[in-house]
């Protein structure tokens, strides 16, 4: 079955830098485009990162542009986000997801999620 | 950026009632529409994607309509595990913008 597992969160200082994690299973990971999306307390989902299923297409939502980069390695079955300068809005529990359809535009499985909060 | 919106941000309801969310775009994403819903401390779930498609595994009871700029999903006959927050999003173009969520809960 498929399955997605974060790992990384914690607590940071505001300007710190994070590297999130997410391992796979169950799938050809190499096959499909993955995402990052996140959810702060209170505030409702924010689409965040893509990366296409050979890792040549990227983007990022403006509000993380310049400062988190995503990757992947499909020799691993794996997906990063380095997380740099990080800010008390980056707070949120950040959830790897796999774009299903043609684009990989819709999230048909998603991991459990990893809390990061930053905060002197 | 497309804007993505939703209506009513909350509702209460009974099990057994018929429930109705709209969201709309702010610009046309032809059927470029996807729903999720997500439990408290879980992670969220696909329900429809491509306008009004059902996932696997999703109940009947949910379905999708709308194209455009204007979508709307619906669930039948609220059951108690209906109990959440749903989230449209479109996958028109980067980026892929969710709604702000409606909340359904108990009345």
């Amino acid at each position: 079955q498929v399955q997605l597992v974060e790992s990384g969160g914690g607590v940071v200082q505001p300007g710190r830098s994070l590297r999130l994690s997410c391992a796979a299973s169950g799938f050809t990971f190499s096959s499909y485009a993955m995402h990052w999306v996140r959810r702060a307390p209170g505030k409702g989902l924010e689409w965040v990162s893509f990366i296409s299923y050979d890792g040549t297409n990227k983007y990022s939502a403006d509000s993380v542009k310049g400062r988190f980069t995503i990757s992947r390695d499909n020799s691993k079955n794996t997906l990063h986000l380095q997380m740099n300068s990080l800010r008390p809005e980056d707070t949120a529990v950040y959830y790897c997801a796999r774009g299903a359809g043609f684009g990989g535009g819709w999230h048909d499985y998603w991991g459990q999620g990893t809390l990061v909060t930053v905060s002197s | 950026d497309i804007q993505m919106t939703q209506s009513p941000s909350s509702l209460s309801a009974s099990v057994g009632d018929r429930v109705t969310i709209t969201c709309r775009a702010s610009q046309s994403i032809s059927n470029h529409l996807n729903w999720y819903q997500q439990k408290s401390g879980k992670a969220p779930n696909l329900l429809i994607y491509a306008g009004y498609s059902l996932q696997n595994g999703v109940p009947s009871r949910f379905s999708g309509s709308g194209s455009g700029t204007d979508f709307t999903l619906t669930i039948t006959s609220l059951q108690p595990e209906d109990f959440a927050t749903y989230f449209c999003q479109q996958n028109s173009s980067m980026p892929f913008t969710f709604g702000p969520g409606t909340t359904v809960d108990i009345k």
